[in-house]
């Protein structure tokens, strides 16, 4: 059974960069035909993705947010993280990790909530 | 690329069959069968409950079942319970730059 757990601060000033990394056990990040994804949902409203990475590394991210993102891996550790920069209010939200399988997102984290503020 | 676009709310009551539109385009889902549904309740992450249009994972009761016509894709809930009160979400592969999309999300009411 795969699972994802999300961590990472609660709270970022705007203009910083938020850094959330996705830790995975029952699965290696690195083998298979999954993608390690971000989505992220502000309170009351609906998901957006945001990008992804593939087991060899390749990354595709959502062109609204794609100056500002990165997803990198840590094999060692089997976990991927996400990196959006200049942050602002608008940022604030509940961000989850999940693994997409073959244009399916069929595990998911609990997600974790990152308020960007002052 | 916008959102699909689902009904904000449906109700239905116990027992009764309810069905959840997703409107999209040629480029998302008229154009391929990478259509998911997700249940969402308050507080929860996303759970999926139907992928490639109409498989459902296993674990996930026959009480969900997904389908397609067009550029609109249809999850419909027969038997309604208490607990499928909750949000739902459509998801789609798009040939449009952002490579996916969700809809808009519907509240269930059981009444």
């Amino acid at each position: 059974q795969v699972q994802l757990q999300e961590s990472g601060p609660g709270l970022v000033k705007p203009s910083q960069t938020l850094s959330l990394t996705c830790t995975v056990s029952g699965g290696s990040i690195d083998s298979g035909s999954y993608y390690w994804t971000w989505i992220r949902q502000p309170a009351g409203k609906g998901l957006e993705w945001i990008g992804r990475m593939y087991t060899s590394g390749i990354t595709n991210y959502n062109p609204s947010l794609k100056s500002r993102v990165t997803i990198s891996r840590d094999t060692s550790n089997n976990r991927f993280s996400l990196k959006l920069s200049s942050v602002t209010a608008t940022d604030t939200a509940v961000y989850y990790c999940a693994r997409d399988n073959y244009g399916t997102l069929d595990y998911w984290g609990q997600g974790t909530l990152v308020t960007v503020s002052s | 690329q916008s959102a699909l676009t689902q009904p904000a709310s449906v109700s239905g009551s116990p027992g009764q069959s309810i069905t959840i539109s997703c409107t999209g385009t040629s480029s998302d889902i008229g154009g391929y069968n990478y259509v998911s549904w997700f249940q969402q309740h308050p507080g929860k992450a996303p759970k999926l409950l139907i992928s490639a249009v109409s498989n459902r994972p296993s674990g996930v009761s026959s009480r969900f079942s997904g389908s397609k016509s067009g550029n609109t894709a249809s999850l419909t809930i027969s038997g309604l319970q208490a607990e499928d009160e909750a949000d739902y979400y459509c998801f789609s592969y798009t040939s449009a730059n952002t490579l996916y999309v969700f809809g808009t999300g519907t509240r269930v009411t059981v009444l």
